[in-house]
């Protein structure tokens, strides 16, 4: 799993707070994607960049702000959120080739709003 | 609308046995597919992908799997089950009209080995 990374991969926080999500790809891919994992539901594609442009914005709340500051570089920024929001949010990269490219994951971060 | 069904919550098969995890969809036109696998507390390790061409591809860990078209179903087979491949597996599919990016995804097959 080195090819994606995510920090944390633990993360606890209150409706109150502010924190980031980061990921990093090491597979020289130009797409990054931001992805919510809840329990026995298909995966939810949250964001996606390709060529640090934000191309796909899945009607997620304002309180989830993602930054791509360059190819190789992820984050998602959280702030005032709710314990719906508590899962696992996975981070993906891929190629743009425009066919159907493989995404690679990260491992994740275990989010839990308290 | 377009979806991915993946019709057994678990699947429960003995070390040795040969497994098969079903997945199957409903898009337009001629669907690219996907399998992965995700270990606890991993992310989602990528399968095998089926682009065009023979139907039946092979991937990672000794797994295939066999697209049919007429009965729109993309199956996820091993001839002999190893306890290793206890994991969650997902089946994904992009429809060729949608965003490059767009994977519509199933709901996830827990697949159980036991000894």
């Amino acid at each position: 799993e080195t090819g994606v990374t995510q920090t944390p991969r633990h993360l606890v926080m209150g409706m109150t707070n502010k924190k980031s999500l980061k990921c990093e790809q090491h597979l020289g891919h130009n797409a990054m994607y931001w992805y919510k994992q809840s329990a026995k539901k298909p995966l939810e594609l949250m964001f996606v960049y390709s060529l640090e442009e934000r191309v796909e914005n899945n009607s997620v709340p304002s309180r989830f702000s993602p930054e791509c500051p360059n190819s190789s570089h992820l984050f998602l920024h959280l702030h005032t959120l709710q314990p719906e929001d508590s899962a696992l949010y996975l981070c993906a990269s891929s190629r743009t080739s425009g066919g159907p490219d493989t995404q690679y994951f990260g491992p994740g971060t275990r989010l839990t709003v308290l | 609308a377009q979806s991915v069904a993946q019709p057994e919550d678990q699947v429960n098969v003995a070390e040795g046995n040969p497994l098969t995890v079903k997945c199957t969809y409903s898009v337009s036109g001629n669907p690219y597919l996907f399998w992965y696998v995700q270990y606890p507390n991993r992310g989602l390790q990528f399968l095998l992908k089926y682009i065009t061409g023979d139907n039946l591809v092979k991937g990672s860990y000794g797994f295939e799997a066999e697209f049919n078209k007429s009965q729109t179903s993309f199956h996820l087979k091993k001839p002999s089950a190893l306890v290793s491949d206890s994991a969650l597996y997902f089946c994904a599919v992009r429809a060729p009209m949608d965003s490059n990016y767009q994977l519509i995804w199933g709901a996830g097959t827990k697949l159980i080995i036991k000894p």
